[in-house]
């Protein structure tokens, strides 16, 4: 599975838009860009994903690069209830494949 | 709602006892589940992979006769450390995958402490 690079943390004003990078510069055709994302003490919980279009689901949108060396994890409103540990994950969508998780960017959202 | 639970929650032991720790696929049959460890303010590891009906598949440097991984059911995965220690106290979660193919539902994790 390709590398992954975050930032470690960001703050976020409640309310505002949370934009999170990940660069994956080393990713193959068949890879897909997948984002998680950890509240503390609890398990990780999927957001979304995307192999090469900009794809959005009730909680984020997911904006890749043409060349699909970067891509962005935007929450259009965060809330003091999104501030978590996100991970940005690059693998091959395979049945059962597992999942290895990088250190991720703490997002805080401030009041 | 949850799709997949944990059991304990929370769990405290003394050191050199063995705990076992039961993930439950809730709503789907699970072939394949997976087995992580977190130690506080870093990211999860994967520990092994839990094939049901077969032998687990473990990272490396993972022991796998200190963590007996069990997937006797297409809806129970179980995790036994054994002879815990200070050391192994962590979070542990579980995960499998989704339905669709491409997500991973994870469980709410299990949180040990070996005195």
């Amino acid at each position: 599975d390709a590398k992954t690079t975050q930032p470690t943390s960001m703050d976020c004003a409640e309310g505002r838009a949370a934009n999170l990078p990940c660069n994956h510069s080393t990713i193959s055709g068949n890879e897909y860009v997948y984002w998680y994302r950890q509240i503390h003490s609890q398990g990780p919980q999927y957001i979304i994903h995307g192999l090469k279009n900009n794809e959005t689901n009730e909680m984020a949108s997911l904006i890749i690069t043409e060349d699909r060396k970067s891509s962005t994890l935007i929450l259009p409103h965060a809330t003091l209830r999104d501030t978590a540990v996100y991970y940005c994950i690059v693998r091959v969508w395979t049945s059962y494949d597992k999942v290895i998780f990088g250190p991720g960017t703490s997002l805080s959202v401030i009041p | 709602g949850a799709v997949v639970s944990q059991h304990p929650s929370w769990v405290i032991c003394k050191s050199g006892t063995s705990v076992k720790i039961e993930c439950r696929s809730l709503d789907f049959q699970a072939t394949t589940m997976f087995w992580y460890r977190q130690f506080p303010k870093q990211s999860l590891m994967l520990m092994a992979t839990s094939n049901e009906g077969s032998k687990a598949t473990y990272e490396q440097g993972v022991e796998k006769d200190k963590f007996l991984i069990n997937h006797a059911s297409l809806t129970l995965s179980t995790l036994t450390v054994t002879s815990a220690h200070p050391e192994d106290s962590s979070f542990y979660i579980c995960s499998r995958q989704g339905q669709g193919g491409y997500e991973q539902y994870f469980g709410p994790g299990t949180r040990l402490t070996v005195t």
